[in-house]
């Protein structure tokens, strides 16, 4: 399967743990985007990553939140104490030409 | 009000209906594009459509941006249940960086069969 790969697809996590979130871009892709989806929301920006580099990390929380995308291995987002609040859908999606970008089917992080 | 707001919220017809959504937005824009979301699931992308472009034709959607109005809409023609889906359109703008994508909070589509 040639498609944007994310695991887990669920994830639950006791206030104070840690989350890790994996993503494999589609082949040939070196751009990877990561949103976070509220409940009853659309998908909000987090960051943006090419191999080794943050490009845009704008929507990024100023804490406990940090995006990796190593030159081998899958793209991490990484949820330092979760809370509550962090509980939602993340989507990582990869961009190949005209902008289109390919969504995986997502990790549901439930915080308890 | 955010960048990309789709109306309505929620929309129920009848098979063989068609269904229109609508999308605002805010910016300039290079791209706006639709995706869809089954409940659960991740986003396909339907159709993109250029700044330039004023209507986009894919099987039975059909998009229109409209520029000047900063606006957009998807029409799905002869609609079937298994179109029932949350749609949410999405632009790349000239002031943000690379592909990065702002979605509106999306329509909830319902066919009843």
């Amino acid at each position: 399967n040639a498609g944007v790969m994310q695991n887990p697809r669920h994830l639950v996590r006791r206030r104070g743990q840690e989350a890790r979130l994996r993503c494999s871009p589609m082949k040939g892709h070196s751009h990877v985007y990561w949103y976070r989806q509220l409940p009853e929301e659309g998908l909000k920006f987090m960051v943006y990553l090419q191999k080794e580099n943050i490009i845009d990390e704008s929507g990024m929380p100023k804490e406990r939140f940090s995006a990796e995308f190593p030159k081998e291995g899958p793209s991490i987002l990484r949820i330092q104490q979760v809370v509550r609040g962090d509980s939602a859908a993340y989507f990582c999606a990869s961009t190949g030409v005209r902008n289109i970008q390919y969504f995986g089917a997502g990790t549901r992080l439930s915080v308890l | 009000s955010q960048q990309g707001e789709e109306d309505p919220q929620a929309l129920s017809i009848q098979e063989g209906e068609n269904a229109t959504m609508n999308c605002s937005y805010k910016t300039s824009i290079n791209n706006l594009q639709w995706y869809r979301q089954n409940s659960g699931r991740g986003l396909v992308h339907l159709i993109l459509i250029r700044s330039n472009e004023r209507e986009k034709h894919s099987g039975r959607l059909r998009v229109t941006l409209d520029t000047s109005k900063k606006s957009s809409s998807l029409l799905i023609t002869a609609s079937r249940a298994a179109d029932t889906a949350s749609y949410f359109c999405a632009t790349d703008g000239m002031e943000t960086s690379g592909s990065r994508l702002t979605f509106g909070e999306g329509t909830q589509l319902t066919v009843n069969p």
